[in-house]
């Protein structure tokens, strides 16, 4: 079965500073998805960013990238220049590409430091 | 722009109660998800419904039950409430399986099972 880990229960960035979040996987299969979700306090989840297997090229969108590493199953989530509104649960998840189900990890409290 | 929409942010039952957790999304989508969130647990999935009158079990059902009438509607039941079932309620929606689309979540129901 395929399972999420993200090893940090809770991080904190100064602001203006980069901060890297944690997640590996487990699974047998060569194609699927991969995700960051983002959860302010008392707030929609939304998605950061959003990575699809079969691609080398590691997702980026605006201050957010990621750090895609098939072979060793690592997704990690790298925040630059972090602003006081990036404080949130921050929460990796999987889901195989043909499949309706998504995986989530336990999630990643961020705390930003004014 | 999308919209899920969950009928309550919050609500108080009695032990034994039936429960109804309404959710509607207005960007016509197969699937849609009830998750179950703890604090160090993230997000498991109750049921999942891929079409209208369809459903499936996620990790956690028992307890459960769900009802897709309308592909726009998924109501989740909770059929006789129990102190273990306090929790936060998310719904989501995505298009079907093999698309690169993300879940799109609603606000949330906090749940109190008195």
């Amino acid at each position: 079965a395929q399972t999420v880990t993200q090893s940090q229960p809770e991080m904190s960035v100064q602001e203006a500073e980069t901060v890297t979040l944690s997640c590996t996987y487990d699974t047998s299969e060569s194609d699927y998805y991969l995700f960051w979700y983002k959860q302010p306090p008392s707030r929609q989840m939304i998605l950061v960013i959003r990575q699809e297997a079969y691609k080398q090229q590691n997702a980026t969108e605006n201050r957010f990238s990621v750090n895609f590493q098939k072979a060793a199953k690592s997704f990690s989530l790298k925040i630059s220049d972090s602003q006081l509104g990036d404080a949130a649960m921050y929460f990796c998840a999987y889901r195989r590409t043909s499949y309706d189900k998504v995986i989530f990890g336990p999630g990643t409290s961020l705390s930003v430091i004014p | 722009d999308v919209k899920v929409t969950q009928s309550s942010r919050y609500l108080v039952k009695r032990t034994g109660e039936k429960v109804f957790l309404e959710c509607v999304q207005d960007m016509d989508h197969e699937n849609m998800f009830w998750y179950r969130q703890d604090p160090g647990l993230g997000l498991r999935l109750i049921y999942f419904s891929y079409d209208v009158k369809m459903k499936e079990k996620g990790d956690i059902p028992e307890g459960y039950s769900v009802s897709r009438e309308k592909k726009e509607r998924f109501s989740l039941i909770l059929e006789s409430a129990s102190t273990n079932q306090t929790s936060m309620y998310l719904c989501a929606s995505s298009l079907f399986a093999g698309s690169n689309q993300p879940q799109h979540f609603g606000d949330g129901t906090r749940l109190s099972i008195l």
